[in-house]
This record gives structure tokens, C-alpha cells and sequence, in this order.
């Protein structure tokens, strides 16, 4: 049974680097899928950050583009999340998920973690 | 990019009615659309995938319809548990990315 885990801070001040980890278990990241990191603000939607292939083959979200980097640690089957220069406005609970789909099309997130909440303030 | 627009922003029935959630895209997406259901505080859980097909281990009251810009989210008798938040969710072609709608909330009359 696959299962994902996120941990990190849960404050991070203005003009710093939010840093999650997202922990894969029951299975491997080297075997495929992309991962990604999806976000959902205090009472509003969801919004997808970014994913990773187990190669290391990344996507943004093109409005979080320039502040966001996701990587993948295969060795500890995780991956991970970092947001430069955050404001109150990256206050939300972050969720990690497996991006799943067939002939190399990965189009829908199946396995989601339980989610972490972080809030930006001084 | 694509934009999905669900509707309505909230709908209000009684278990054991039939709920129809709709979402439209902006643009012809084919079939690749996904469902999710929320409950508070809860992470969101896939229902459907590819527009029409149920993901493991959900009920058989839960069906998903359509196809290009119009898709629909049936559920043919709603249970006490049913009510929750739901999101479709679609990739782009090319370069992939994700965009999920603004949610239809469900909630008991």
C-alpha cells in the first residue's frame, strides 16, 4: 500500500524558503511516476505546484515558476519542495501526491498525502 | 491555459437524491479528466479518472460523464458521507501541468 508523508515547518517567516519532504512508502519512486506538490490555501481550491519524474524531469506551475524548486532523493524515496521568498499568500496546507496515467501520460493524482499545514508569518 | 469552471459553487439535496456536478473546460480536453472529493480537513481522494472511470475502491453510485469541454459528475443516491467538497482536474497537453476547478460544494438540505 503506497503511502506519502509530508513533513517540514510548520511557520516560515516573509522573504524566506519554505523546505517540505514528501516520504514515499510501500513503494519505490525509481519505478516511475512523476510526484508532485499540490497546495490549498485557507478556504480556497487546489492549486498544483510542480511535479518530478524519478529522473529528475521537473514542471512548475509557470505563476510559481520562479520560486519554486522540487527535487528527488531516490536513495531515501523521497522528494521535496522549496518556495523562495514567501508571503503570507503561500500560507496554505501543502499535499504531496503520486501523479499516475498510462503510456507515459501521468494525468491524474491517485495517492495523496495526509497534508502539512504552513503559515508565513513574522 | 486551460481553465475549468465547475458548477454550481454549491448545491443543496437530501440523501438519497441524485446529484449531478458539472464541470466545463475552456478548451477540448478529449477525455482526460479526473474527479476528486474533499472531506474537512481531509486530503482530496480520486473518484473518477479519464472522465467515466471509477478509481479503486469507490462506490458504484459514483459515475463521471463526457467528453471535449463538457464533463459530469453523477452520484445516483447520495449517502450522509457524500457530502464534502468536489474538484475536477485536468493536464495539458505537451509540457505537463495541471489545473484543478474552483470546487462545487455539496451540502445537506
Amino acid at each position: 500500500q503506497v503511502q506519502l508523508q509530508e513533513s517540514g515547518p510548520g511557520l516560515v517567516k516573509p522573504s524566506e524558503t519554505l523546505s517540505l519532504t514528501c516520504t514515499v512508502s510501500g513503494f519505490s519512486i525509481s519505478s516511475g511516476y512523476y510526484w508532485g506538490w499540490i497546495r490549498q490555501p485557507p478556504g480556497k481550491g487546489l492549486e498544483w505546484i510542480g511535479s518530478i519524474y524519478h529522473s529528475g524531469s521537473t514542471y512548475y506551475n509557470p505563476s510559481l515558476k520562479s520560486r519554486v524548486t522540487i527535487s528527488v532523493d531516490t536513495s531515501k524515496n523521497q522528494f521535496s519542495l522549496k518556495l523562495s521568498s514567501v508571503t503570507a499568500a503561500d500560507t496554505a496546507v501543502y499535499y504531496c501526491a503520486r501523479v499516475d496515467g498510462d503510456f507515459d501520460y501521468y494525468r491524474y493524482m491517485d495517492v495523496w498525502g495526509k497534508g502539512t499545514t504552513v503559515t508565513v508569518s513574522s | 491555459e486551460i481553465v475549468l469552471t465547475q458548477s454550481p459553487a454549491t448545491l443543496s439535496l437530501s440523501p438519497g437524491e441524485r446529484a449531478t456536478l458539472s464541470c466545463r473546460a475552456s478548451q477540448n480536453i478529449g477525455s482526460y479528466l479526473a474527479w476528486y472529493q474533499q472531506q474537512p480537513g481531509q486530503a482530496p481522494r480520486l473518484l473518477i479518472y479519464d472522465a467515466s472511470n471509477r478509481a479503486t475502491g469507490i462506490p458504484a453510485r459514483f459515475s463521471g460523464s463526457g467528453s471535449e469541454t463538457d464533463f459530469t459528475l453523477t452520484i445516483s443516491s447520495l449517502e450522509p458521507e457524500d457530502f464534502a467538497l468536489y474538484y475536477c482536474q485536468q493536464r495539458s497537453n505537451g509540457p505537463p501541468t495541471y489545473t484543478f476547478g474552483q470546487g462545487t460544494k455539496l451540502e445537506i438540505k
